[in-house]
């Protein structure tokens, strides 16, 4: 059975503080991985991870997909309250589907 | 550009009745997918389309159908809703498929309570 699997399910931290995000995956023709970040309405988009090791950044946000451990981690430093949200990553599976994981609820207390 | 769009954004429905949930989007996108959300269990794909013309069951298809209307317009259709269908749906579109790296835009999703 597919799955995406993200840990923790909810991390609650101080302002200023570092965290790290877990994100692992079991996919049948696994193509890419997604980021997202979803606050009170719909997912925005973060960052598409599909070469191993290559570290995209974007701000103060950063990711890194590992094919070899099936698992990717989202890193957001010096974290601000607009930070919390629900994040969510989702595995591309062949040419259309998206296998999302539960997601990971951030909550950024001043 | 006003994206993906959904309406209704909320709907109470008793159980046995039926609806029909739309969604448009303006970006010229070939590809269309219907999510919903459950607390706790991330999102979960019920149908896609492809392009115009073809629509395909995702992971959760069972008690739900769909029609793409035209290259804009993808609706789901609940025939005789169920307590289990209580959710919030969310909308997608994205140019080509997901496995071709283009980015799925969600609308802003449909909060549906089933009595």
């Amino acid at each position: 059975e597919d799955k995406v699997v993200q840990s923790p399910l909810s991390l609650v931290v101080h302002e200023g503080d570092t965290v790290t995000l877990n994100c692992s995956y079991e996919v049948t023709n696994f193509r890419s991985l997604l980021w997202y970040k979803q606050e009170k309405k719909a997912p925005t988009f973060l960052f598409m991870l599909t070469s191993s090791g290559i570290e995209k950044k974007s701000g103060r946000l950063s990711s890194i997909l590992d094919k070899k451990e099936l698992s990717s981690i989202l890193n957001i430093t010096a974290t601000q309250t607009g930070d919390s949200a629900i994040y969510l990553c989702a595995a591309i599976q062949g040419a259309q589907k998206l296998v999302f994981g539960q997601g990971t609820r951030l909550t950024i207390n001043p | 550009n006003a994206g993906v769009t959904q309406t209704p954004k909320f709907q109470v429905l008793k159980t046995g009745q039926s609806m029909t949930l739309q969604c448009a989007q303006d970006m010229n996108h070939n590809s269309m997918y219907w999510y919903r959300q459950d607390p706790g269990m991330g999102l979960r794909l019920i149908y896609y389309s492809a392009s115009e013309g073809t629509t395909d069951k995702g992971e959760v298809p069972n008690g739900y159908n769909v029609s793409r209307l035209n290259k804009r317009e993808f609706s789901l259709r609940l025939e005789s809703a169920a307590p289990s269908q209580t959710s919030v749906y969310f909308c997608a579109s994205s140019e080509g498929g997901a496995g071709l790296g283009d980015t799925q835009y969600f609308g802003p999703g449909t909060r549906l309570t089933v009595l």
